[in-house]
């Protein structure tokens, strides 16, 4: 099972909105609405941000919103601030009964 | 609070083999799959195992089947990783997981961790 595609680096400017894209296959995202979204910060353990492709869990902050379309998942970040610097990566579960990360996204706030 | 504490993480050469435990507390042990997450030094997360919350189903990545084996003791609430025929590529953190309790396919409790070092 190859990793999910997702942009190696995305940035964006205070306040402003940015979106993180990851790809998939027919094995995956495209036929499970099972994708989830971890933020890990430096020497830190990941975190869950979105589950099941659009819920966030409790004490997640509502800037962060998830989607999906056709091998397509999305994390879009609104009114980025400072804190959201950080490695972002998705999961999906597969047609095996296992999971695939995405390959991680690095957002820089400018 | 949820709290997942492995152990086991060390220097061991190649070829050789390594046992990983995780202390789990906080939660209904039995009603929650776990997983094993790895990440190698400067890379991405990688997805490695999982045990169904019964103990009956067990799935592994490609990378490590056949080597791998978790297994999970109801008695201890501890899940262990048993790594056979390392390999330097298998050097990485691993973190020891918990699902979420929704649709129970989110990583939602994670370790801090442990370094193994092939």
């Amino acid at each position: 099972q190859s990793a999910l595609t997702q942009p190696a680096s995305v940035s964006g400017s205070p306040g402003q909105s940015i979106t993180i894209s990851c790809t998939g296959a027919s094995s995956d995202i495209v036929n499970y609405n099972w994708v989830s979204w971890y933020q890990q910060h430096p020497g830190k353990a990941p975190k869950l941000i979105i589950y099941d492709v659009t819920n966030r869990p409790s004490g997640v902050s509502d800037r962060f919103s998830g989607s999906k379309s056709g091998d397509t998942a999305s994390l879009t970040i609104s009114g980025l601030q400072t804190e959201d610097e950080a490695d972002y990566y998705c999961l999906s579960h597969t047609y095996t009964s296992t999971y695939v990360f995405g390959t991680g996204t690095t957002v820089t706030v400018l | 609070q949820v709290l997942l504490v492995e152990s086991g993480g060390g220097v061991v050469q190649p070829g050789r083999s390594l046992r990983l435990s995780c202390a789990a507390s906080g939660f209904t042990f039995r009603s929650f799959a776990m997983n094993w997450v790895r990440q190698a030094p400067g890379k991405g997360l990688e997805w490695v195992t999982l045990i169904s919350h019964d103990g009956g189903g067990k799935y592994y990545a490609d990378s490590v089947k056949g080597r791998f084996t978790i297994s999970r003791d109801y008695s201890k609430n501890t899940v262990s990783l048993e790594m056979n025929s390392l390999r330097p590529e298998d050097t990485a953190v691993y973190y020891c997981v918990k699902m979420g309790g929704n649709s129970g396919h989110d990583l939602l409790n994670w370790g801090q961790g442990t370094l193994v070092t092939v």
